[in-house]
């Protein structure tokens, strides 16, 4: 049973516009969660976080907004870069968990030129 | 800076070989995971430890085992590799927190 959805594999977006990426959860315990970018042939580096008691959380041109109540979480980049591009990853965690994160599968973003 | 190494970028083995792969983190980090990555698949925990000689399965430890007999070293092992193992390996580690810090990755063949 897969508890973090991305259900978007790819997404395309034009230099200077916005990106968003969707993720949706399915457990209800989930109080934490992560974004992660993945370059290829890299490790994932940690994007931007938030908390559940919270609903948006912003670091420079990366914002996390989380609606509880639809379970679902997005991640806005504005504007958008070429050197976005790279494969995001949702993660949630809770705080029984010993800090375990459940990833998503991974949006692959593409921003052209 | 986190630094989170691990022994190999990129790794051939063969069928039914025992295969050690070496992590190490240099920042005092009580947490270390093991995650596989396939297309299509995302990250899937294997193991973490969350103390030396600790461990804990994740979602897909069969045909795993796992080492931590120094707090800055996770090891993982294969104990009888597969084709089926053929993946990118992750490495990461974290304080008492949800971020985790990964390493490079290896990149694991079995033929």
């Amino acid at each position: 049973d897969q508890q973090v959805k991305q259900n978007s594999p790819s997404l395309s977006v034009q230099e200077g516009r916005i990106s968003i990426l969707n993720c949706d959860y399915t457990n209800s315990m989930f109080d934490y969660f992560l974004w992660y970018k993945k370059y290829p042939a890299e490790g994932p580096t940690f994007l931007i976080s938030i908390s559940s008691i919270k609903d948006k959380n912003e670091d420079g041109r990366f914002t996390v907004f989380l609606n509880k109540s639809a379970k679902h979480l997005s991640l806005h980049i504005v504007p958008s870069q070429p050197g976005d591009s790279a494969v995001y990853f949702c993660a949630a965690s809770w705080g029984g968990s010993n800090y375990k994160l459940t990833f998503g599968k991974g949006t692959l973003l593409t921003v052209n030129p | 800076d986190v630094k989170v190494t691990q022994s190999s970028r990129y790794l051939v083995k063969r069928t039914g070989e025992k295969v050690f792969l070496e992590c190490v983190q240099d920042m005092d980090h009580e947490n270390m995971f093991w995650y596989r990555q396939d297309p299509g698949l995302g990250l899937r925990l294997i193991y973490f430890s969350y103390d030396v000689k600790m461990k804990e399965k994740g979602d897909i430890p069969e045909g795993y085992s796992v080492s931590r007999e120094k707090k800055e070293r996770f090891s993982l092992i294969l104990e009888s590799a597969s084709t089926n193992q053929t993946s990118m390996y992750l490495c990461a580690s974290s304080f008492q927190g949800y971020e985790q810090y990964f390493g490079p990755g290896t990149r694991l063949t079995v033929t």
